[in-house]
């Protein structure tokens, strides 16, 4: 079965420059999560989006941003890295119907280090 | 402030046995309660989930129970196998919400 594609998987930044995440829902989902994972924690909602409108906000930092597509895949924009964002970043995706929240099906996740 | 808490941080079980995993909760308007297995480096995966109007619920070898007055809720791994080593996440949200609030996880290593 298709799964969520994240790209890249891995990225390495200097502090101060920009990174794009990409994240492909699986076929038919309308609903997008971004969450970020420290090292040793849980996974920290970020953002969401359902049928391309930002649809819940968490604890994403003014320098981030998102956005869903038409196609319903979604990108995470992250500038003036700092040391702190060094993280793995997941998406997850769940099908239309479900209620809002649940059936959350994550990716592999893109490991960001910020040098 | 911990939304949802969960323990052991990390257990150790022998292969055949029973893996159980605790966490609680106080936000009552929480009413979906899944949990996702986490192996390193990769993505959590959605195991089995449960809704308050509901005590218990079973999977295959997975089985969550719910205590809606306790405000708490386990899930217990049968016959565990080293395959099962992984990081074990409880999760809630509410309706409402889309976020999903996590617990700080489990270690989970069985040994052959």
């Amino acid at each position: 079965a298709a799964g969520v594609i994240q790209s890249p998987r891995h990225l390495i930044k200097e502090k101060r420059e920009t990174a794009t995440l990409k994240c492909y829902p699986i076929p038919r989902h309308d609903t997008v999560y971004w969450y970020q994972q420290g090292p040793g924690q849980d996974p920290q909602f970020l953002i969401s989006f359902y049928e391309k409108m930002q649809s819940d906000k968490g604890s994403i930092p003014d320098r981030f941003s998102a956005q869903q597509f038409s196609d319903y895949h979604s990108e995470l924009n992250m500038s003036s890295l700092e040391l702190g964002d060094s993280a793995l970043y997941f998406c997850a995706s769940s099908p239309p119907n479900s209620r809002l929240g649940e059936t959350q099906y994550f990716g592999p996740g893109t490991r960001l280090l910020v040098l | 402030q911990q939304q949802v808490k969960q323990s052991p941080q990390s257990l150790i079980v022998q292969k055949g046995g029973i893996s159980i995993i605790n966490c609680a909760y106080e936000n009552t308007a929480f009413d979906y309660f899944p949990w996702y297995q986490q192996f390193p480096g990769k993505g959590p995966a959605l195991l089995i989930a449960i809704r308050p109007d509901v005590s218990e619920k079973k999977e295959g070898r997975f089985t969550i129970s719910f205590n809606k007055s306790a405000k708490q809720f386990s899930l217990h791994i049968m016959d565990s196998q080293p395959g099962d080593s992984a990081t074990y996440f409880c999760a809630a949200t509410q309706g409402g919400s889309e976020k999903l609030v996590f617990g700080k996880g489990t270690k989970l290593t069985v040994n052959p």
